[in-house]
C-alpha cells in the first residue's frame, strides 16, 4: 500500500546545530509539504514542492529549507536550530488536483535544547 | 493570502448530543474545504470534504455545511460517542493553488 513517512519521529538536538528531517511518499503525487503544529496556532505552513526542483516559501518558513531532487522525498533542514523550532512536523503529499485529500505522514517531534 | 478563522477552540458534549464546529474564510476564490481529524498523537486525517458547487454533504453522523455568500462553512458531528473525542481541524484552498490555509483547531471532548 502506498503510504507516507518521516524520519526520525524523535529528535533532540542543540541550538545551532543543523538538523535534516526526512519525508518519503510511495504515493508518486507531485505536492509535498511541510508543516509545524505547535499548541494554540494550529498547522502553519513551512514549505511546499508541486514537483521535481521547484521549492516555495510558506507562512513560517525563516529558518527552514527544503530541497526537491526526486518525486518521493522532500527533506527539511533546519539551518541552525533554535528553541523556537521546537514543534512537532508534519510532511503531507497530494495529488495535483485543487481538491486533492492532503495525506500525512506520522509526524516528527523535534526538541532543540 | 487566505485566513480561516475557527470557533470554538474547545467543545464539550454529552455522549449522545451533536457537535457543531464554525470556520470562516477570507478569500472569495477559495473553492475546496476539508476537515481533519487529529486524536491525541496521531497524524491529522481527512474525515470529509465539500466543494463550492455544493452547499451540504453528509457521510453517516457526520455533516458538513457551506455558505459562500457568507464565506462560512461548519461540521456537524450527530450522537456523539466518546471515540469522537480529538481536535478537529477546518481548511480551505482555492483555484489552481494546491495549499490549504488551516484553522487553529477545535478540541472535542464527549463525555460518556
Amino acid at each position: 500500500d502506498a503510504e507516507i513517512t518521516q524520519s526520525p519521529r524523535h529528535k533532540i538536538t542543540e541550538t545551532g546545530r543543523q538538523v535534516t528531517l526526512a519525508c518519503h511518499q510511495t504515493w508518486n503525487h507531485n505536492n509535498m509539504f511541510w508543516y509545524r503544529q505547535d499548541l494554540g496556532h494550529g498547522l502553519r505552513l513551512i514549505h511546499y514542492s508541486y514537483g521535481v526542483q521547484d521549492t516555495n516559501k510558506g507562512e513560517v518558513s525563516d529558518g527552514y529549507s527544503v530541497s526537491r531532487s526526486n518525486t518521493e522525498d522532500l527533506p527539511l533542514t533546519l539551518e541552525s536550530a533554535a528553541s523556537s523550532q521546537t514543534s512537532v512536523y508534519f510532511c503531507a503529499s497530494s495529488e495535483d488536483r485543487p481538491d486533492g485529500t492532503q495525506y500525512f505522514g506520522p509526524g516528527t517531534r523535534l526538541l532543540v535544547l | 493570502g487566505e485566513n480561516v478563522e475557527q470557533h470554538p477552540s474547545t467543545l464539550s458534549v454529552q455522549e449522545g448530543d451533536s457537535a457543531v464546529i464554525k470556520c470562516t474564510y477570507s478569500d472569495s476564490a477559495s473553492n475546496y474545504f476539508p476537515w481533519y481529524k487529529q486524536e491525541l498523537g496521531k497524524r491529522p486525517q481527512l474525515i470529509i470534504d465539500i466543494r463550492s458547487n455544493v452547499g451540504e454533504k453528509k457521510d453517516q453522523r457526520i455533516a458538513v455545511t457551506l455558505n459562500k455568500t457568507a464565506k462560512h462553512f461548519s461540521l456537524h458531528i450527530t450522537e456523539t460517542q466518546p471515540e469522537d473525542s480529538a481536535v478537529y481541524f477546518c481548511a480551505a484552498s482555492g483555484g489552481s493553488n494546491y495549499k490549504l490555509t488551516f484553522g487553529k483547531g477545535t478540541l472535542l471532548t464527549v463525555n460518556p
